[in-house]
């Protein structure tokens, strides 16, 4: 069975500061790795996906995640945080034999301080 | 650019009561999902549904609920008598890919109110 736990529910950040949000997954097939960003009202958008090509993935807006096997980990980042950045983002994973369900972390508000 | 749409964006309702919660895929996918969210829980999958059929559904997915797509166009979900663990933000998703790499798009989402 897969499963994502989303380290923070809550992260704050200076605007022009990094930005981390923490991701670990459980999944017994080589997984598929995704980050989802919900803004106000609005659908989940795909910021980034990691498909067992380049561990470093980079995706919209500047963000980027590193997939580490290792540590069973898909952290996103993003060098410099905007206020626009504000939002709610989910981590989600989907096992890598053709079942496309995805399975999702509980989210993490990102609030950016002026 | 082609987005999912969800409607209504807020429904309220009483227990015991049917409920259509409707979704507009993005025109050539083939692929639909729901997903719910209840207040501070996981996003959680629900059923996936591909050629007139269900693919895979949850055991959240029980009698209760049904899914359709009347007309080419539109696909929904029903929930027979809904219950007032029901409430949750429902999300439909589409895509036009199988297997582990799609990107599903997903719409704004419902939210359900059983009182």
């Amino acid at each position: 069975a897969q499963s994502v736990t989303q380290l923070d529910s809550h992260v704050s950040v200076s605007e022009g500061t990094p930005v981390l949000l923490r991701c670990n997954y459980s999944s017994s097939y080589s997984p598929s790795l995704f980050w989802y960003v919900q803004h106000p009202n609005k659908g989940l958008q795909l910021l980034l996906k990691y498909t067992s090509a380049a561990t470093l993935v980079k995706g919209i807006n500047g963000f980027e995640a590193e997939f580490k096997k290792s540590e069973t980990s898909f952290h996103l980042t993003k060098p410099s945080a905007h206020m626009s950045d504000a939002a709610e983002y989910f981590c989600a994973v989907s096992e890598n034999f053709g079942n496309e369900k995805l399975t999702f972390g509980t989210g993490t508000r990102l609030t950016i301080i002026p | 650019e082609p987005e999912v749409t969800q409607t209504p964006s807020h429904q309220v309702t009483q227990m015991g009561q049917e409920v259509i919660l409707r979704c507009v895929p993005i025109s050539n996918h083939l692929y639909f999902y729901w997903y719910r969210q209840i207040l501070g829980q996981k996003v959680e999958f629900l059923v996936s549904f591909y050629n007139n059929e269900i693919s895979e559904k949850s055991e959240i997915f029980d009698d209760q609920f049904s899914v359709e797509r009347p007309d080419g166009s539109n696909f929904t979900l029903k929930i027979r008598s809904t219950k007032l663990e029901d409430s949750a933000m429902y999300f439909c998703a589409s895509s036009d890919n199988r297997g582990p790499y799609n990107e599903q798009f997903f719409g704004p989402g419902t939210r359900l109110t059983v009182l």
